[in-house]
Order: C-alpha cells, then structure tokens, then sequence
C-alpha cells in the first residue's frame, strides 16, 4: 500500500522568504501522480501543484515549485517570496495512474507566515 | 469551472437522529464522487467511493450501515449519517471527478451531533 509522510508537522517562514515544504511518499508502482493542497482556515481544499512521475521536470506554478527526486521518493514544495495568505495546511498527496483514482494524503504541515 | 457545493455548511442535530449532506457538482458531470471526514488538526480520511448508479465503495472501518452513500445522478452525491452521536462530529469534504485524475474538493460541511 501507498504511503505519504510529511515529517514537518509545523513551521514557519518569515513573509518575502523561502519556504521549503518536505514530503517523502512509498509505493511500488512506477507511474503516479503527486500534489500539494492548501487548506486554508476556511477549509477549502486548493491544488496547488501537481506532478507527473514520468515527467523528469518539476512542476513550478508561479511561487510555487517542487523538487521530485522519484528514486528517493521526494517531492518537497517550495514557496518562494511568501505571502500572509500562504499561511494554511499544506497536504503532500499520491494518487496512482491507474484505475484506483483514490488519493492518499499526507498528514499536513501547517505553515505560519511571520510578518 | 469544476466547482463542487456542499450543503448544509454546518449541521447541528441531535444523538440518534439522521442527517443528510449534500454534494453537488454545478457545472460538470461528475462520474466518481468521493466522502472524506477530517477531525480537527488532522488529514483527510477518505470514507468511500461512489459511482453514478452504482453502489459505493467503502473503505475499511467505515460503517457502511451508518454512512449511507448514494450517488442517484451524474451531479448529486449525498452521504446520509444515520443514527448519528456524539463521536460522528467531525468535518465531512466531498470531492468530484469526471474521467480526470483531478479532484475537485467542496467546501466542507461542519457537523456538530448534541
């Protein structure tokens, strides 16, 4: 079975600074997809980033980018230039290629943005 | 576009009585719903899957007598907590999909059982 571990239960990162998200996941298939949510305090699930992992380039969406080391099972999000409305839960998810559309989450790691 | 409504927002209701959720997806057909419940500072749990028509996939430990899933239309999941206490309490998220590896999430309903 899949699994998705975000180590960083908290953190914080001054506003304008960098942030780096860390999210390790296991699983035996070769072709998956990977995301990170935001959660918000009103709890709206947000995409923020998806990656595909036969694609060797990491995904960037604005301030948003990852690092996806597929032999080391790592997919860490960093947020570049952060803003106050960065602060929420951030969820590492895995979600298999095949026909189980199921997405597994990651505990979360909440993100506080220091002005 | 994809947006997916959940109503009510917030329930409040009383031990042992039923309370329905509803979730909608507005502006696409969604052919595969899914049920999450979320507990306070914790992750997502997903409950069970549902087709349109089809009866839903539960995960394990999800009581399927007392989550009642039905999936009537292409737009129109409801997840129905019968008999409903205390520790049923708890944030419940739906989320759509139509032949698409994304998920589209709702807004959440807040369920508080007295």
């Amino acid at each position: 079975a899949q699994t998705v571990t975000q180590s960083q239960p908290e953190m914080s990162v001054q506003e304008a600074e960098t942030v780096t998200l860390s999210c390790t996941y296991d699983t035996s298939e070769s072709d998956y997809y990977l995301f990170w949510y935001k959660q918000p305090p009103s709890r709206q699930m947000i995409l923020v980033i998806r990656q595909e992992a036969y694609k060797q380039q990491n995904a960037t969406e604005n301030r948003f980018s990852v690092n996806f080391q597929k032999a080391a099972k790592s997919f860490s999000l960093k947020i570049s230039d952060s803003q106050l409305g960065d602060a929420a839960m951030y969820f590492c998810a895995y979600r298999s290629a095949g026909k189980d559309d199921k997405i597994i989450f990651g505990k979360g790691t909440r993100l506080h943005i220091l002005p | 576009g994809a947006v997916v409504s959940q109503h009510p927002s917030w329930v409040i209701c009383k031990s042992g009585t039923s309370v329905k959720i509803e979730c909608r997806s507005l502006d696409f057909q969604a052919t595969t719903m899914f049920w999450y419940r979320q507990f306070p500072k914790q992750s997502l749990m997903l409950m069970a899957t549902s087709n349109e028509g089809s009866k839903a996939t539960y995960e394990q430990g999800v009581e399927k007598d007392k989550f009642l899933i039905n999936h009537a239309s292409l737009t129109l999941s409801t997840l129905t907590v019968t008999s409903a206490h205390p520790e049923d309490s708890s944030f419940y998220i739906c989320s759509a999909s139509y032949w698409s590896l994304l998920q589209y999430f709702g807004p959440g309903t807040r369920l508080t059982v007295t």
